[in-house]
């Protein structure tokens, strides 16, 4: 059963536009929350994360927001640039740590010139 | 060097070889874990060190068995493994303190013959 859903598994936008990605959770006690960016014959890289007392986190081009009611986040970057094409993995842990890191399957975000 | 480093890059093995791999961190945290990423599935946690002691087996084979010798240095020895277990293994090293994210090597990939 997954705890880290990200039900997209890809995902096309034009350059300069905004790009919106999902990940939806199920166990309530996760309480920080993380987005890496992968890409390929790489390993992940951080960029961003979001505890749950905050809905917002913001950096630079990324925004992470989080709907604990809807057990929802999502990431947008604004304005998207070809350089940001990669997988995009959503990641959550339980009491703020982060040693037990729970991921989703990733999102394969694609970004037209 | 810096950040996370593993080696070898590419391993091919026959299912009755014994290898090892190899994870280095120059990032002075004090836990190092072991990931697999399958085909089309989420990054899967096996192994957890926190300041050299293992904290975390998440049900692994025993033909995978993971070393520890310091904060620094992390193995995984394989032995008589099967064409399941070909898939992208990560290293990540993070400092458990609350809100600080993993950083991840840029895997082996290993394919079992």
């Amino acid at each position: 059963d997954q705890q880290v859903k990200q039900n997209s598994p890809s995902l096309s936008v034009q350059e300069g536009r905004i790009s919106i990605l999902n990940c939806d959770y199920t166990n309530s006690m996760f309480d920080y929350f993380l987005w890496y960016k992968k890409y390929p014959a790489e390993g992940p890289t951080f960029l961003i994360s979001i505890s749950s007392i905050k809905d917002k986190n913001e950096d630079g081009r990324f925004t992470v927001f989080l709907n604990k009611s809807a057990k929802h986040l999502s990431l947008h970057i604004v304005p998207s640039q070809p350089g940001d094409s990669a997988v995009y993995f959503c990641a959550a842990s339980v009491q703020g740590g982060s040693e037990k890191l729970v991921f989703g399957k990733g999102t394969k975000l694609t970004v037209n010139p | 060097e810096t950040g996370v480093t593993q080696t070898p890059r590419h391993l091919v093995m026959g299912m009755t070889n014994k290898k090892s791999l190899k994870c280095e961190q120059h990032l002075g945290h004090n836990a190092m874990y072991w990931y697999k990423q399958s085909a089309k599935k989420p990054l899967e946690l096996m192994f957890v060190y926190n300041f050299k002691e293992q904290t975390e087996n998440n049900s692994v084979p025993s033909r995978f068995s993971p070393e520890c010798p310091n904060s620094s240095h992390l193995f995984l020895h394989l032995h008589t493994l099967q064409p399941e277990d070909s898939a992208l293994y990560l290293c990540a090293s993070s400092q458990v303190v609350q809100g600080l994210p993993q950083h991840f090597g840029d895997g082996t990939r290993l394919s079992i013959l």
